[in-house]
C-alpha cells in the first residue's frame, strides 16, 4: 500500500535560522512525488513536483530534492512569512488520478 | 490562466439536511476534478474523482455523492448529513495527462 510520512510534525525556527522538513514514502512505480504550501483556512498551494532520483527544484528560500525512499524541503534562511503548513503527496503507478498525502509538517518562523 | 472556485466558502448545517457544494474552473478544458476532505489535523482524504462529463469515481463510501454535470463543473451532495460529514473540503483539478493537482480555496462545513 502506498504511503507517506512527514516528519518533524511540528518545527519552530527563528528567522534565518535554515532546516530541512522531510518526507518518506513508500510506493509502486512512482509517477511524481509533489510539495504544496497550507495557510490557514486555504487550500494548498502547488509548489513542486519531482519525478526522478536525484531530482532537485528550487523556488525563492525552498529546495526540493528526491531519493528513492524519501524527500526533503530545504529552507534556507527563513522568513516569517515562510510559516505554513508543508504538505507531500506522492502518485503511484497503481492508482490513476489519485495523490496520497502525508500528515504535513508546520513550521512556525519566528522573527 | 486557470482559476478554481468553491462555493459557499463556509456552511453551517444541522444533521440530517442535505449538502451541494460547488466547484468550477476557468480557462481550460476537459480538466480531470477531483473532491478532497480534509479533517483537522490530517491530511487529505481523496472522496471522489472525474476524468470527464458524467464520469466520477468513487474512494471512499459515505453518504456523498458527486455529480459532474457540465466540463468544468463538480458538485458534492449529501442527501442527510452526519456529523462526521464535518470538515474542510477541496476541490481540486489537473491537466488530463498530468499528475500535478491545483487545489481551491475550500469550503469549511461543519454539521451540528
Amino acid at each position: 500500500e502506498d504511503q507517506v510520512t512527514q516528519s518533524p510534525e511540528a518545527l519552530r525556527l527563528q528567522e534565518g535560522e535554515s532546516s530541512s522538513l522531510n518526507c518518506s514514502y513508500t510506493v509502486s512505480g512512482l509517477r511524481g512525488l509533489f510539495w504544496y504550501r497550507q495557510d490557514p483556512g486555504k487550500g494548498p498551494e502547488f509548489l513542486f513536483t519531482l519525478y526522478s532520483a536525484g531530482e532537485e527544484k528550487e523556488k525563492e528560500r525552498l529546495k526540493a530534492t528526491l531519493t528513492k525512499k524519501e524527500s526533503f524541503l530545504h529552507i534556507t534562511a527563513p522568513k516569517p512569512e515562510d510559516s505554513a503548513t508543508y504538505l507531500c503527496a506522492v502518485h503511484g503507478s497503481g492508482n490513476t488520478g489519485k495523490l496520497i498525502f502525508g500528515q504535513g509538517t508546520t513550521l512556525q518562523v519566528k522573527p | 490562466s486557470q482559476t478554481i472556485h468553491q462555493w459557499p466558502a463556509t456552511l453551517v448545517q444541522p444533521v440530517g439536511s442535505p449538502l451541494s457544494l460547488e466547484c468550477t474552473v476557468e480557462g481550460t478544458s476537459n480538466p480531470n476534478l477531483y473532491w478532497y476532505r480534509q479533517a483537522a489535523g490530517r491530511g487529505l482524504q481523496l472522496l471522489f474523482y472525474s476524468v470527464g462529463i458524467g464520469q466520477i469515481s468513487s474512494e471512499v463510501p459515505q453518504n456523498l455523492s458527486a455529480s459532474r454535470p457540465q466540463d468544468r463543473q463538480f458538485i458534492l451532495s449529501s442527501k442527510k448529513l452526519l456529523l462526521s460529514d464535518s470538515g474542510f473540503y477541496l476541490c481540486a483539478w489537473s491537466y488530463s495527462l498530468s499528475y500535478e493537482q491545483y487545489f481551491g480555496p475550500g469550503t469549511r462545513l461543519t454539521v451540528t
